[in-house]
């Protein structure tokens, strides 16, 4: 069974700063996906970012990127400039090629971006 | 065009009651899932539909079904209500049943009294 794993809790950050969260994850699997998704207060979950682990190439959106390693089951988060619409949950998810629609889920990141 | 909408928004129920959640994907899409996000926790999969079959099914007891429609709308279903029932239900569509990533609804928050 895979496993994911948020070991932060909560984190701050001054406004304009970068900020990285952490994301470890168990599989037996060869090929999978990784994602980021951001929660707000408003609940609805909205997809930050993506990794496909047959690429060795780190995915980047704008001010979000990634560090994926894919030998040390990591996948970190790094948000660069902070903005206070980043203040949010966010979760690390994982899912086995080919079996959309059933994504594994971290416990989540209280991320607070402080002015 | 309309994203991934939920009803109702927020439910309050007893236990021992049952109750129906309902979900509409995104035009086009045709795969369902939903999910189970107890306060402070990461969602947990329940049940993914595709073209109105059952892909899968997380680790969740015979109170909690689901269905989809010829629309591909989808309502969960949970009987016998027990505290631990009281949870965010997402909703996520995709246009595929392999198809990533999915787009979530805003959620139904549903309190067992």
């Amino acid at each position: 069974a895979q496993t994911v794993t948020q070991s932060q809790p909560e984190m701050s950050v001054q406004e304009a700063e970068t900020v990285t969260l952490s994301c470890t994850y168990d599989t037996s699997e060869s090929n999978y996906y990784l994602f980021w998704y951001k929660q707000p207060p408003s609940r609805q979950m909205i997809l930050v970012i993506r990794q496909e682990a047959y690429k060795q190439q780190n995915a980047t959106e704008n001010r979000f990127s990634v560090n994926f390693q894919k030998a040390a089951k990591s996948f970190s988060l790094k948000i660069s400039d902070s903005q206070l619409g980043d203040t949010a949950m966010y979760f690390c998810a994982f899912m086995k090629y080919n079996q959309g629609g059933k994504l594994i889920f971290g416990q989540g990141t209280e991320l607070s971006v402080k002015p | 065009d309309a994203g991934v909408t939920q009803s109702p928004t927020h439910l309050i129920k007893t236990r021992g009651q049952h109750v129906t959640l309902r979900c509409s994907p995104i035009s086009g899409h045709k795969s369902v899932s939903w999910y189970q996000q107890v306060l402070g926790q990461g969602p947990q999969f329940i049940f993914q539909y595709y073209e109105k079959e059952e892909r899968g099914r997380g680790n969740f007891p015979d109170r909690f079904s689901a269905r989809q429609f010829p629309n591909y709308s989808s309502e969960l279903n949970v009987n016998a209500l027990l505290l631990g029932d009281s949870a965010l239900y997402l909703c996520a569509s995709s246009w595929s049943s392999k198809d990533q990533p999915q787009h979530f609804g805003d959620g139904t928050r549903l309190s067992i009294l």
